[in-house]
């Protein structure tokens, strides 16, 4: 069964320092890795993904993340974090029947 | 293009009854997803349905069901609610294993 932890409920940073949202993954095949973001009252939007090809994968906001195979891991990371990056971040991984499967979420907290 | 809109936004009802969802995807996308987010559960996934069919289901028992018509609208339905039924209801549509957009959610209400 394929399975997403996110090991940290809380990540907390000063804005303007980097930040890392970390994900680790279980799937059988080629994953399909993907981070969402969920603001407060909001539905959930997605951040960016990774399929094949470049490690290192950008997306919106300024945001990008890491995949490494051997590791299975996927984590969100962003140089300079914003007040405004605050909320509840998910990650997901989707397998080639297409079926989801997203972590608890980690909630971050920008502090001015 | 239109997101994807998910009526009602806001629903309350009691044990035992029951409810219809409705999600209609962003034009084009063939793949629609539904899933129930609490604060203590997470986002639990329920279905995926594509073109028409279900395509993967998650481990909710059988109250919860679903369809998906052939322009892609999609509803599921909750028998015999329960009060830990009450949660926020995301549906998602995608094109095939791709990126999924989430619509607002509908907000059910059990008492």
């Amino acid at each position: 069964a394929q399975s997403v932890a996110q090991p940290e409920d809380q990540v907390n940073v000063a804005e303007g320092n980097p930040l890392t949202v970390k994900c680790t993954y279980s799937v059988s095949g080629n994953p399909y890795l993907f981070w969402y973001v969920q603001y407060p009252n909001r539905g959930l939007q997605f951040l960016l993904k990774y399929i094949t090809g470049d490690n290192l994968v950008k997306g919106s906001y300024g945001f990008e993340a890491e995949f490494n195979k051997s590791q299975t891991s996927f984590h969100l990371k962003k140089p300079s974090a914003l007040v405004s990056d605050s909320a509840l971040y998910f990650c997901a991984v989707r397998n080639n029947a297409g079926k989801s499967t997203f972590g608890d979420g980690t909630t971050l907290t920008v502090k001015p | 293009k239109a997101g994807v809109t998910q009526t009602p936004r806001y629903l309350i009802k009691t044990r035992g009854q029951q409810v219809t969802l409705s999600c209609s995807p962003i034009s084009g996308h063939r793949s629609v997803s539904w899933y129930q987010q609490t604060p203590g559960q997470g986002l639990q996934f329920l279905f995926e349905y594509f073109s028409e069919t279900q395509r993967n289901k998650g481990n909710f028992p059988g109250r919860f069901s679903g369809r998906q018509f052939s322009n892609s609208r999609s509803e599921m339905n909750v028998s015999t609610l329960e009060l830990g039924d009450s949660a926020l209801y995301l549906c998602a549509s995608s094109l095939g294993k791709l990126e999924q957009f989430f619509g607002p959610g509908t907000r059910l209400t059990v008492l």
